[in-house]
């Protein structure tokens, strides 16, 4: 069965202090890997798709990776604002997205 | 360009009772998608819509149903409510589920059973 495991469960950074996030997953035939966003009571706001190791993208200040069991979402120099929970989420097969746990970031002044 | 759009926002039931809440997919998107989401956890997968048929369901019982419009837009239906169905729907929108396009959440109904 899929899985995808993220940590770690919760970070505290100092705003600056940059640091990574971690998506290792188990899948059978990954046809893409999702990065979201996810603020408290809301729903989740897309950020990245990956489809292939060696694939990176950016946008302002998070940048993702994937190789071929893990994916990384490195936060560079982060702000309060960028304070959430970042999901990461596979898809396998026809449309169904399998989420992990997510990873709770908070930024502090 | 609206995006998802879900209604109710909230939803207090007494358990036992039927639930009903609706979905509005993005303008251009043919398939919707249903997740629940626990506090604390990742959506999990209930169902997907497309051409009004169910397409793949997750591990959820026949308790859940759903139905989808000729205009898209799409129903979850849950009977014989118990309290672990307590937690927030999430209604996703997508063009063609056959490829891995990204696919758009809207804003979530916050259902809570007593």
């Amino acid at each position: 069965e899929d899985q995808v495991t993220q940590s770690p469960e919760a970070l505290r950074l100092q705003e600056g202090e940059s640091s990574s996030l971690n998506c290792s997953y188990t899948v059978s035939g990954l046809r893409g890997l999702f990065w979201y966003r996810q603020d408290p009571g809301k729903g989740p706001e897309f950020l990245f798709t990956l489809y292939s190791a060696g694939e990176e993208k950016e946008k302002e200040r998070l940048k993702a990776t994937l190789t071929k069991k893990e994916s990384f979402l490195h936060i560079t120099a982060p702000k309060p604002e960028d304070s959430a929970t970042y999901l990461c989420a596979v898809q396998a097969g026809w449309g169904k997205l399998q989420f992990g746990a997510g990873t709770q970031v908070v930024v502090t002044p | 360009d609206a995006g998802v759009t879900q209604s109710p926002t909230h939803l207090i039931k007494t358990r036992g009772q039927q639930v009903t809440l609706r979905c509005s997919p993005k303008s251009g998107h043919d398939t919707v998608s249903w997740y629940q989401q626990a506090l604390g956890q990742g959506p999990q997968f209930i169902f997907q819509y497309y051409e009004e048929e169910e397409r793949q369901r997750g591990n959820f019982p026949d308790r859940f149903s759903g139905h989808q419009f000729p205009n898209y837009s799409s129903e979850l239906n849950v009977n014989a409510l118990l309290l672990g169905d307590s937690a927030l729907y999430l209604c996703a929108s997508s063009p063609y589920p056959g490829l891995p396009y990204e696919q758009y959440f809207g804003p979530g109904t916050r259902l809570t059973v007593t």
